[in-house]
């Protein structure tokens, strides 16, 4: 019962580095988000997948790339961190669109950057 | 554009009382409404949702929330609260039609006092 399942769970990068978030799920959804969580600001989505082979920008897309590799797989790129990308970084899933169900969340991947 | 409120960051309560965490919207057209739960390190979780019908909706675990149109409020109640209960809620809100994504509040810290 893996669910949505986020790699690597923490990290510490310096300014400038690159990384890739992974995120698989096995529910067979459609729908696929990255969000990223901050003190008093709740959730900001950064980029969805609304199908395989499909991508658009959420609220906060600046600094980010993002991959639908196949149905189950949604990575996140950070090609030159910043201080200001240190957050913590929740993947999610949906069976379709996400108006009439429900999000299955990761456990989050909290990233440093100094 | 939906947007959503969540007036109180953090809200201490004894155990055993009752709590209410309130949330208040802004929309132009008809919403779903949504409450999320999240424990300590770990990701959100759906609690319940208002689609349509029946403005009171419950969850399995004595949470319940009313749909008031008339004051935009989609507040959430609980009778008796445990320290079980102890989490970051998050009130969401979407459009009831197209492909509109989840708007998040910026959360509410429920605290249970022993």
């Amino acid at each position: 019962n893996a669910g949505v399942t986020q790699t690597p769970k923490f990290q510490v990068l310096k300014t400038g580095q690159s990384m890739t978030l992974q995120c698989a799920q096995d529910m067979n959804h459609n729908s696929m988000y990255w969000y990223r969580q901050d003190p008093g600001m709740g959730l900001r989505l950064i980029y969805y997948s609304a199908s395989e082979g499909t991508t658009d920008k959420g609220e906060v897309p600046n600094g980010y790339n993002v991959s639908r590799l196949n149905k189950r797989e949604f990575s996140l790129r950070l090609e030159s961190a910043a201080p200001s990308q240190t957050s913590v970084y929740f993947c999610a899933s949906s069976p379709g669109t996400v108006n009439t169900g429900e999000l299955f969340f990761g456990e989050g991947s909290r990233l440093t950057v100094l | 554009a939906q947007s959503v409120t969540q007036l109180d960051s953090q809200v201490p309560v004894f155990e055993e009382a009752p709590v209410e965490l309130r949330c208040n919207y802004s929309s132009s057209v008809s919403v779903y409404l949504f409450w999320y739960v999240q424990y300590p390190n770990q990701g959100l979780q759906l609690l319940l949702k208002y689609l349509s019908g029946s403005t009171l909706v419950e969850s399995i675990n004595g949470f319940e929330a009313e749909f008031n149109k008339s004051q935009t409020s989609f507040h959430l109640r609980k009778p008796s609260v445990h320290i079980s209960d102890t989490a970051e809620y998050f009130c969401a809100v979407t459009f009831n039609f197209g492909n509109e994504k989840l708007t998040f509040g910026t959360g509410t810290r429920l605290t249970i006092i022993p």
